[in-house]
């Protein structure tokens, strides 16, 4: 079975400073895991995906993630935020038997303090 | 002009009545899913299809049917409305080949139930 939790429901950065959001899963397989954002009243957009080629994975906007089989984690950070980071993130974990369905953490807010 | 499209955005019914979101794709996806996203829960998958003729339940399927009219379009009905099927509604599609684990979402439908 795969699961994924996504460890803080909200988190707060002031404007500059880095962002950490933090997500482990579950998998009986090689996973994918993916990062989406949605702002506020609009759809999900992919931010990146990890396949199992580079650990270390580059998204839009400056933010990227890095996979870590031992900690089973692949938490998203950015060096510096911006305001318009403002929204709510989403680690997925993908690649059961095939069917490429998806299992949605519960999301992360992240609010940015100018 | 947006790959995935959903309507209506938005949508307030009664309790009871038949309600139809539809979604059409322009990216020549095979494969089209339907989830909702109430707060704090993250995205839950209802169905999904893998072609025309190929539709599957997903986790939470009680409640709603889909139909499959063609590979472009995939339509959720909720046959007899009730509350607690307020949310937020959300189509998404996925390819074949190298980015067949990557699904893209449309812009999402707010439905309420009184």
């Amino acid at each position: 079975a795969q699961s994924v939790t996504q460890l803080d429901s909200h988190v707060s950065v002031s404007e500059g400073t880095p962002v950490l959001l933090r997500c482990n899963y579950s998998s009986s397989y090689s996973p994918s895991l993916f990062w989406y954002v949605q702002h506020p009243n609009k759809g999900l957009q992919l931010l990146l995906k990890y396949t199992s080629a580079a650990t270390l994975v580059k998204g839009i906007n400056g933010f990227e993630a890095e996979f870590k089989k031992s900690e089973t984690s692949f938490h998203l950070t950015k060096p510096s935020a911006h305001m318009s980071d403002a929204a709510e993130y989403f680690c997925v974990v993908s690649g059961s038997s095939g069917t490429y369905k998806y299992i949605f953490g519960t999301g992360t807010r992240l609010k940015v303090l100018a | 002009d947006a790959d995935v499209t959903q309507t209506p955005r938005n949508r307030i019914t009664k309790t009871g009545k038949r309600i139809m979101l539809e979604c059409s794709q322009t990216k020549g996806h095979d494969r089209m899913y339907w989830y909702r996203q109430d707060p704090g829960l993250g995205l839950r998958l209802i169905y999904y299809s893998f072609d025309v003729k190929d539709i599957n339940k997903g986790e939470i399927s009680d409640g709603y049917s889909v139909s499959r009219q063609a590979q472009a379009k995939f339509s959720l009905s909720l046959e007899s409305a009730i509350p607690n099927q307020t949310a937020l509604y959300f189509c998404a599609t996925s390819g074949r080949g190298g980015d067949q684990d990557t699904q893209y979402f449309g812009p999402g439908t707010r439905l309420t139930v009184l």
